[in-house]
């Protein structure tokens, strides 16, 4: 088992371009998450998916679009992309009746 | 306004000693609550959890402590060893799930 899987690893955006972060479990848990991780802030939620079909926003949803695809995937879009968005971004996933967050390597993210 | 708060950055401890971790939270609705653990270059990963129906959880060198009248949570290392040198975060559940800033620990061989 992979368990939670990000792509890219990394990458460097231009004010203005947009992107879409991806990933995907393996472990057939129906909540996956998104999370941006900066300095001095710790891990702080932008949207979340508690099943498939359904998304909802978290504590910094501005700037950013999700899409659950489907039960293993659920892709996280930066439309036009500002310097403020520069972060590291993991996702997460977990299964239902269990508190425990499953979370993949990060994507870090810079943009000029 | 942040709803887990970690308020010591940082955190240095010689091998074999016990490492305290601290954590606050605001919110009395809180009824779960857990510690990660995350290497540079890597997620976190789970490493320990307590339920609000609890005082106290403990899983080999690591133990939780809760304190809900103070909104107190704190994790307990002994004995430190080096390869627990890694940030800890401390989160909680209610509607969502909310994180702390996060503690450095080094220990120091």
């Amino acid at each position: 088992n992979a368990g939670v899987t990000q792509t890219p690893k990394f990458q460097v955006l231009k004010t203005g371009q947009s992107m879409t972060l991806q990933c995907a479990q393996d472990m057939n848990h129906n909540s996956m998450y998104w999370y941006r991780q900066d300095p001095g802030m710790g891990l702080r939620l932008i949207y979340y998916s508690a099943s498939e079909g359904t998304t909802d926003k978290g504590e910094v949803p501005n700037g950013y679009n999700v899409s659950r695809l489907n039960k293993r995937e659920f892709s996280l879009r930066l439309e036009s992309a500002a310097p403020s968005q520069t972060s590291v971004y993991f996702c997460a996933s977990r299964r239902t009746g269990s508190e425990t967050q499953y979370f993949g390597p990060g994507t870090r993210l810079l943009v000029l | 306004d942040q709803q887990v708060k970690q308020n010591s950055p940082s955190l240095s401890v010689q091998e074999g000693r016990i490492s305290i971790l601290n954590c606050d939270y605001t919110n009395s609705m809180f009824d779960y609550f857990l510690w990660y653990k995350k290497y540079p270059a890597e997620g976190p990963t789970f490493l320990i959890s307590i339920s609000s129906i609890k005082d106290k959880n403990e899983d080999g060198r690591f133990t939780v402590f809760l304190n809900k009248s103070a909104k107190h949570l704190s994790l307990h290392i002994v004995p430190s060893q080096p390869g627990d040198s890694a940030v800890y975060f401390c989160a909680s559940t209610g509607n969502q799930f909310y994180f702390g800033t996060g503690t450095s620990l080094t220990v120091i061989p």
